[in-house]
């Protein structure tokens, strides 16, 4: 089942608005993965996460390992419109096999210009 | 220029067919993974593979086959066995061992009817 939340499932904004995403399971992650996938494409990795606390950016792009380590946050600041698409979190559980990694629902984002 | 490559980019085929989706990376990755997407839902496991001659089952293997008989290849076949074969199936790799961060290939659309 559905183990990744992420909020919100969809999201419109303004060109030139910051945006903020979160990633939430019940469950303890060791690793957080932020990807971006444009229509008809497959993801690209954005972010990785390995420490809880860590904070990481990636030019416009901020994401957080949570303290707790059930959740991960990424934040878009002034946006544009390249920036639309399907933002996934993805995690490595703790307790599994380093090669499963499970991906979120997604959350879409929409820039109006 | 290093990168994952699916062909083709779209594929039509009649019900009861079976149907090879075509994966090659270029990265020198030990492991490669395949992925189902339906609209509005996450990225779901089918099959992956470590290293070279062995691979596991995701969540959702039943119709589908595998074969790693090279390090760049990883072939994916629908059979007629799956039920509702039409998806965006996407394949990524990753370094291997300790490496959680896998890259993805630009996706092949397979339409069933």
């Amino acid at each position: 089942g559905q183990q990744l939340n992420q909020s919100p499932q969809s999201m419109f904004i303004q060109e030139g608005e910051d945006v903020s995403m979160n990633c939430t399971s019940s469950s303890i992650f060791n690793t957080w993965l932020w990807y971006k996938q444009d229509p008809g494409e497959g993801p690209v990795l954005l972010i990785a996460l390995y420490k809880a606390g860590e904070l990481t950016s990636n030019g416009r792009l901020t994401a957080q390992f949570g303290i707790t380590r059930k959740d991960s946050f990424l934040n878009i600041s002034a946006s544009i419109p390249s920036d639309v698409g399907i933002y996934f979190c993805a995690g490595q559980r703790r307790g599994t096999s380093y090669d499963k990694v499970i991906f979120g629902p997604g959350t879409s984002l929409s820039v109006i210009p | 220029d290093g990168g994952i490559t699916q062909s083709p980019k779209y594929l039509f085929r009649k019900e009861g067919q079976n149907v090879t989706l075509s994966c090659e990376q270029n990265l020198n990755h030990d492991a490669m993974y395949w992925y189902r997407q339906d609209p509005g839902q996450g990225l779901r496991l089918i099959y992956y593979s470590q290293i070279v001659n062995d691979f596991q089952k995701g969540d959702i293997a039943e119709g589908y086959s595998v074969s790693r008989e090279k390090k760049e290849s990883f072939p994916l076949t629908v059979t007629s066995a799956q039920k509702n074969p039409t998806a965006f199936y996407l394949c990524a790799s990753s370094i291997g061992r300790q490496s959680y961060e896998q890259y993805f290939g630009p996706g092949t659309r397979l339409t069933v009817t």
